[in-house]
């Protein structure tokens, strides 16, 4: 069955440390890519997409991407967490010549002072 | 306005009442979708309209769900007879086209069924 996954359910890091959240995809054909932050009681926001071409993507606020086709993988970056990067992460796919989201558990990220 | 907007932004009803949701998409957007936030369905998709096509109602849950969406820009979202269950977080988008282009979410309407 086509689905994304996102394997960490909450991840807890240091202000300052490094940031990876894992995003994997079970589809036919590779689908186009996003990931979306959440913030407490706010929409989504779009942080950077994949449609095809350069693997490593770069998005909004410092984070990147990379797009790894052997692995079915898109996960999510940064180099040096803020304490505003607390929030929900949600990796997300529209399957060629699709329409609709298809999104992931979601990953919620604690940054420790 | 700048961004797509949702309204009311909670909403507390009785089982068994009907309530509606509304959305503004952002102008110039053909595309509108709805989502569900929920504990235990995560982020799901409920229903798709892109211009002046039949919407894309694969998602919708049962039959006491309904959108419409009217002269291609406000939509509206009914759900009839609520149930506890339809206790959610209901978010709307919208984008240029359908297909990859970026969806735009509004902040939602937190519904809760008492």
């Amino acid at each position: 069955a086509q689905s994304v996954t996102q394997p960490d359910i909450h991840i807890t890091v240091s202000e300052g440390a490094s940031l990876e959240l894992r995003c994997n995809y079970s589809y036919g054909a590779t689908p186009y890519l996003f990931w979306y932050v959440q913030s407490p009681g706010q929409g989504l926001q779009l942080l950077l997409k994949y449609f095809s071409g350069d693997t490593l993507v770069q998005g909004i606020k410092g984070f990147e991407a990379e797009f790894k086709r052997s692995q079915s993988s898109f996960n999510l970056r940064k180099p040096s967490v803020h304490w505003s990067d607390a929030a929900e992460y949600f990796c997300a796919v529209v399957r060629a010549a699709g329409n609709k989201l298809t999104f992931g558990g979601g990953t919620r990220v604690l940054v420790k002072p | 306005g700048a961004g797509v907007s949702q309204s009311p932004s909670n909403k507390v009803t009785e089982k068994g009442k009907d309530v509606e949701l509304r959305c503004d998409p952002i102008s110039g957007h053909t595309a509108l979708y709805w989502y569900r936030q929920s504990l235990g369905q995560g982020l799901e998709f409920l229903i798709y309209f892109q211009g002046n096509s039949a919407p894309d109602k694969s998602g919708l849950p049962s039959d006491r769900f309904s959108a419409e969406r009217t002269g291609g820009s406000v939509s509206t979202l009914t759900i009839q007879r609520t149930q506890q269950e339809d206790s959610a977080v209901y978010l709307c988008a919208s984008s240029l086209g359908g297909g990859q282009d970026i969806q735009y979410f509004g902040a939602g309407t937190r519904l809760s069924v008492l």
